[in-house]
């Protein structure tokens, strides 16, 4: 199974500040990581497909990269309505699996 | 609208049985891979099964494997989770979602339905 750790757990950001969430790899996975978005009481939302690729409808300030190991999401210009858990998930290999989230607070 | 919905969650007995369902529209359902994800109380997400467009393919998750059957009606565009031997580490919310069929992404969830195991 390949497991996935993200870092940090929980960030508490001032609006318009950059976060930066880590998601790590057990083993290579290539591209075939994805990132969601759940925000309170709501389910997952995809917000970035195969590590890098921008999802329709999706603002322009999230983005994604990394591939192998170890990749990144990152929100520019953090707005208050991306307070949220933010999950990384491998579609490399089944079993699939999430990372633990990363819980962003809005100061 | 594109949408999904689930239906059948609410409070069971440990070993007892229940089974979701998971109306889809807006949407050739048919054409799409569907699966089940999970969310415990407070705690992270955790895929399920999986299941081709045809129900050529099926996958389970080790902890659900020989519990649980998920199956599909395309005439009816609906997903099914049928959940027997129910433990308490079953408790969670319960998502369908799509994915492509090219890859095991969730492009479409369902607002979920609450499954609680206790006694």
């Amino acid at each position: 199974e390949i497991v996935l750790t993200q870092s940090p757990d929980f960030q508490s950001v001032t609006p318009k500040e950059k976060v930066t969430i880590t998601c790590r790899a057990s083993q290579s996975i290539g591209s075939s990581l994805h990132w969601y978005q759940q925000k309170p009481d709501q389910s997952p939302k995809l917000l970035i497909k195969y590590a890098s690729q921008s999802i329709s409808g999706v603002p322009s300030r999230f983005s994604g990269s990394g591939s192998g190991t170890d990749f990144t999401l990152t929100i520019n210009s953090l707005e208050a309505e991306d307070a949220a858990a933010y999950y990384c998930h491998q579609s490399s290999s089944l079993p699939l699996t999430f990372g633990g989230g990363t819980k962003v607070e809005i100061k | 609208e594109v949408q999904l919905v689930e239906s059948g969650g609410g409070l069971v007995k440990p070993g007892g049985s229940l089974r979701l369902s998971c109306a889809a529209s807006g949407f050739t359902f048919s054409s799409y891979s569907m699966n089940w994800v999970r969310q415990a109380p407070g705690k992270g997400l955790e895929w399920v099964s999986s299941i081709s467009s045809s129900s050529s393919y099926i996958y389970y998750a080790d902890s659900v494997k020989g519990r649980f059957t998920i199956s599909r009606d395309n005439a009816k565009n609906s997903l099914y989770l049928q959940m027997n031997s129910l433990r308490a580490e079953d408790t969670a919310v319960y998502y369908c979602a799509r994915d492509d069929g090219s890859d095991w992404y969730f492009d479409l969830w369902g607002r979920g339905t609450l499954v609680t195991v206790s006694s």
